[in-house]
C-alpha cells in the first residue's frame, strides 16, 4: 500500500525561526512529490519536485528531494505569522498512475509573534 | 481564468440521508478528484474521473459514488450518511500539465452530519 509520512505533525514556532519539514514515502511508482499550504480550506501549490538532490526555492521557502532515501524537506526560514499552515506533501504514481497523488496526513505549522 | 468551484459551501444532513456535492473544474481540465479531510487527518483519495470515466476509487464504501459530466464537471454522492462521514470534501481539478503543476483544489463542502 502506498505511504506517505509526514513529520512532525505539528510544531509551533516564534517569528524569524527556521523551520524543516519532513516527508518520507513509498509508493509503487514514483514520478513526482508535492507540497501544498492549506490555511483555511484549499490546499495551494507550492513546489513539485521530480529530480534528486535539485532544490526548489521560492522566496524564503525551499524544498530538496532525496529519491534514493525516500523523502523530501520543506524548509521555511525567517518565520512570519502568515506561514502559519498545514503544510502537505503528496506523492504521485502511487497506484500505478502517476496523475493520482497520495496525500500525508500534514504538518500544522503555527508561528507565534 | 476561474478556479475550481464547488457548492454548496457547507451542508448539514441527518444521519440516514443522502448528500450530493458538486464541482466545476477549470476550463480546459479533464480530471476530477475528490478527496474526503476529516478533521485533523490528511486528504484521503476517494475518487478520480477523467474523460467521464471513473478511473480509481478508494478505500471507502460503496454508497460514496459520483459521476462526471460531458463537460468534465462532476458529483459526489454520498448515500445512508453517517455521523463520521462529517468532513471537508475537496474537489481538484488537473489537465495534461499536472506532472509539472500538480492538481489545482477547490475551497471544499463542509458536510456536517447530525
Amino acid at each position: 500500500e502506498d505511504k506517505v509520512v509526514q513529520s512532525p505533525l505539528s510544531l509551533v514556532v516564534h517569528e524569524g525561526d527556521t523551520v524543516t519539514l519532513n516527508c518520507s514515502y513509498e509508493v509503487t511508482n514514483f514520478r513526482s512529490l508535492l507540497w501544498y499550504k492549506q490555511e483555511k480550506k484549499a490546499p495551494t501549490f507550492l513546489f513539485m519536485l521530480t529530480s534528486s538532490g535539485i532544490e526548489k526555492k521560492s522566496g524564503r521557502l525551499s524544498s530538496i528531494l532525496d529519491k534514493k532515501e525516500l523523502f523530501s524537506i520543506l524548509n521555511i526560514t525567517a518565520t512570519q505569522t502568515g506561514d502559519s499552515a498545514v503544510y502537505l506533501c503528496a506523492v504521485g504514481g502511487s497506484s500505478g498512475s502517476a496523475r493520482q497523488l497520495t496525500f500525508g496526513s500534514g504538518t500544522q505549522l503555527t508561528v507565534l509573534p | 481564468e476561474a478556479g475550481v468551484t464547488q457548492s454548496p459551501t457547507h451542508l448539514i444532513k441527518t444521519r440516514g440521508q443522502q448528500a450530493t456535492l458538486r464541482c466545476s473544474p477549470i476550463s480546459g481540465h479533464t480530471s476530477v478528484y475528490w478527496y474526503q479531510q476529516a478533521l485533523g487527518l490528511g486528504l484521503q483519495f476517494l475518487l478520480w474521473y477523467d474523460e467521464g470515466e471513473e478511473r480509481n476509487r478508494g478505500n471507502f464504501p460503496p454508497r460514496f459514488s459520483g459521476r462526471q459530466f460531458p463537460n468534465y464537471s462532476s458529483e459526489l454522492n454520498v448515500n445512508a450518511l453517517e455521523l463520521e462521514d462529517s468532513a471537508l470534501y475537496l474537489c481538484a481539478s488537473s489537465g495534461e500539465g499536472v506532472l509539472h503543476y500538480g492538481y489545482t483544489f477547490g475551497s471544499g463542502t463542509r458536510l456536517t452530519v447530525v
